[in-house]
């Protein structure tokens, strides 16, 4: 079954220091990946999205994912994170075809310590 | 102004009562969706429509239904609502096998 899974629940940084939110998906075909940002009590904003081209995108506030397909994998990060980056990250897949039908991994939760 | 925007924000019900959430988007995309994101913040495709008709519904109970009267606007109606429809459901559209652009949601609590 086509499917995203996202380690970690919950991630905790410090300010300053690099955030790594991992993503891998399934399938022997890649599909589009994007990471989506909520932040509490709001809907779902885009950070970066990877269709075709370049492995690594770049996204809003920071953030770049770089797509490898021989891990399957499409991790997000920041170099520095900041303590208006904590919310909740969702990494998402279209695997094409006439659905158009969004998959969602389970989310993370990123803390920022000060 | 706002590209994808869903009413109302909060629903407080009984069991038993019928309630509508309305949604519209002013990005002129052709498919819209509706997602149920639950207590774990899970989210989960219900619903997905391209230019008003329907095209994915995932095993929704039928006490759900959506209706498209334009491309523009996708309302959701729930029958006999439950306990465990209890969630925020989001409403969002997309041009095509892009992203999709997320209303700020609709909290729905049962009481």
């Amino acid at each position: 079954a086509q499917s995203v899974t996202q380690l970690g629940s919950h991630v905790s940084v410090s300010e300053g220091a690099l955030v790594l939110l991992r993503c891998n998906y399934s399938s022997s075909v890649p599909p589009y990946l994007f990471w989506y940002v909520q932040y509490p009590n709001q809907g779902l904003q885009l950070l970066l999205k990877y269709t075709t081209g370049a492995t690594l995108v770049k996204g809003i506030n920071g953030f770049e994912a770089e797509f490898k397909k021989s891990e399957t994998s499409f991790h997000l990060t920041k170099p520095s994170a900041h303590m208006s980056d904590a919310a909740e990250y969702f990494c998402a897949v279209v695997y094409g075809g006439a659905t158009n039908k969004l998959i969602f991994g389970t989310g993370t939760l990123l803390a920022v310590q000060p | 102004d706002t590209a994808v925007s869903q009413t109302p924000k909060y629903l407080v019900t009984q069991m038993g009562n019928d309630k509508s959430i309305k949604c519209e988007q002013n990005l002129g995309h052709d498919t819209m969706y509706w997602y149920k994101q639950d207590s774990k913040k899970f989210l989960k495709i219900m619903f997905s429509y391209n230019n008003k008709e329907l095209i994915i519904n995932e095993t929704v109970p039928n006490r759900f239904s959506p209706k498209s009267p334009d491309k523009a606007h996708l309302n959701l109606h729930i029958n006999s609502l439950e306990l465990g429809d209890s969630a925020v459901y989001f409403c969002a559209s997309s041009p095509s096998n892009t992203e999709a652009f997320f209303g700020q949601g609709t909290r729905l609590t049962v009481v």
